[in-house]
């Protein structure tokens, strides 16, 4: 399979647990984002690199919230101590980096924070 | 990047066209209108998208109105399989982010 790839599909930790989340994107596709979506309301940006570089993180990317994508393929989102509000699916997408194109989604990580 | 509007649902029989509304006003020269849909627990799924011209392609066809403050989805003969939320969304040519809303919930029924 060729698409966006996500690790693990569910997730469930205990408050003030650290979490860690992978996604492989799609092999040529230099861009990566983050979204985080909470029932009822469509996915949320949370941050995006090109290659390896951290370009744009939105102010709903706590402190406790961190992203890396050391090598320009796959990536990984960390939540240190988490909390209860921080139960969502989290989604990754990836693009090429051309003006007007699509991204793709993979099937996101479900967290639930007990 | 321009907000949307969007009726938050639909019902279409099935094997009928769904014609899926957006409003988007504000639009500015240099913005797309795309569309993605999310069928329940998975992720979105990209569809279709457009900058001034109607597009098709084998999901659907988008209808933009030359002032392009308004689109139209056209699902051409859905089925139960279509049943998802759908987003409209405007993004510019070089912009980073898809900025979702909150869709619009269609249901097809049998």
């Amino acid at each position: 399979d060729t698409g966006v790839s996500q690790d693990p599909r569910h997730k469930i930790t205990k408050r003030g647990q650290n979490v860690t989340f992978r996604c492989d994107p799609i092999s040529e596709h230099n861009r990566l984002y983050w979204y985080r979506q909470t029932l009822g309301q469509g996915p949320e940006f949370l941050t995006y690199f090109q290659n390896e570089a951290q370009l744009e993180k939105s102010r709903l990317l706590s402190d406790r919230f961190s992203a890396e994508r050391p090598k320009g393929s796959f990536s990984t989102l960390e939540i240190q101590r988490t909390e209860q509000g921080d139960s969502a699916m989290y989604l990754c997408a990836s693009s090429l980096w051309k003006e007007n194109t699509e991204a793709f989604f993979g099937q996101g990580t479900r967290l639930t924070v007990v | 990047d321009a907000k949307t509007t969007q009726p938050p649902s639909m019902d279409c029989a099935e094997g009928r066209a769904a014609n899926l509304p957006c409003n988007h006003s504000t639009i500015s020269g240099n913005e797309y209108v795309y569309w993605y849909r999310q069928i329940h627990s998975q992720g979105p799924q990209y569809i279709i998208h457009g900058l001034k011209n109607n597009e098709t392609n084998e999901m659907a066809s988008l209808i933009i109105t030359e002032d392009r403050k308004s689109s139209t989805l056209i699902l051409p003969h859905a089925t139960l399989r279509d049943t998802a939320v759908y987003y409209c969304i405007v993004k510019a040519r070089t912009g980073n982010q898809f900025y979702f809303g909150t869709g619009t919930s269609l249901t097809v029924i049998p």
